[in-house]
């Protein structure tokens, strides 16, 4: 059974960081990429941050570039996501994805099939003085 | 404002049918394959359909994805009461590189 447990939210102070955290299991974790999406309290989803499978390629949500940092240690079954210089809009629950499908090309484009098989719980973040 | 446009909400009546629309552009849906995301009130979100219209192990066939063009349907038959809940479309977006969801349809079963 995949399971996805999101850790480390809480309450931070503007400009502060927060590290989050999701341990993965029931899957061979090293094979798929992993995804962040976050939700702010009453509004709808928003994908924050994605990274391949060996960790090499990562991508970022424009809010969040620059201040946001995904990664993984796949020793560890392990997601992370460091986040600074934290603002009150980055409040929300962030959940943490299994991403599953791929993309392929014909001709001169590539199409994507990717999607989000298995979330977690989430955690809350809470950004306030 | 998402680069998905799905309708605030929609409501029908138990048994009935209902449609929720998702529209893009040709550098998302147009080109890359759209999934659907149903999220029950306080819980986490959870996949219904992927690859346009296949749906995982244990969900019903009460629900169906489709896609033409820049556009993709949810429709749900049959609806039940524990239906009610909130629906993201949701795909990857070529020009932007990045993954972008609709604003989220609440589906409302009178």
């Amino acid at each position: 059974e995949v399971q996805l447990v999101e850790s480390g939210g809480g309450l931070v102070q503007p400009g502060g960081s927060l590290r989050l955290s999701c341990a993965a299991s029931g899957f061979t974790f090293s094979n798929f990429p992993m995804t962040w999406v976050r939700q702010a309290p009453g509004k709808g989803l928003e994908w924050v941050s994605a990274i391949g499978a060996t960790g090499s390629d990562t991508y970022y949500a424009d809010s969040v570039k620059g201040r946001f940092t995904i990664s993984r240690d796949n020793s560890k079954n392990t997601l992370c996501l460091q986040m600074n210089s934290l603002r009150a809009d980055d409040t929300a629950v962030y959940y943490c994805a299994k991403v599953d499908g791929g993309h392929y090309v014909s001709g001169p484009m590539s199409s994507y099939y990717y999607y989000m098989d298995f979330w977690g719980k989430g955690t809350t973040v809470t950004v306030s003085s | 404002q998402s680069v998905l446009t799905q309708p605030p909400s929609v409501s029908a009546a138990p048994g009935q049918k209902v449609t929720i629309s998702c529209s893009g552009s040709s550098s998302n849906i147009g080109n890359n394959y759209v999934s659907w995301y149903q999220q029950l009130p306080g819980t986490a979100p959870k996949l219904l359909i992927y690859e346009n219209n296949k749906r995982p192990s244990g969900i019903p066939d009460r629900f169906s994805g489709s896609k033409s063009g820049t556009s993709a349907t949810l429709d749900i038959t049959g609806l039940q009461t524990g239906d009610e809940a909130d629906y993201y479309c949701g795909t990857w977006d070529s020009s932007l590189s990045s993954w972008v969801f609709g604003g989220g349809t609440r589906l409302t079963v009178l």
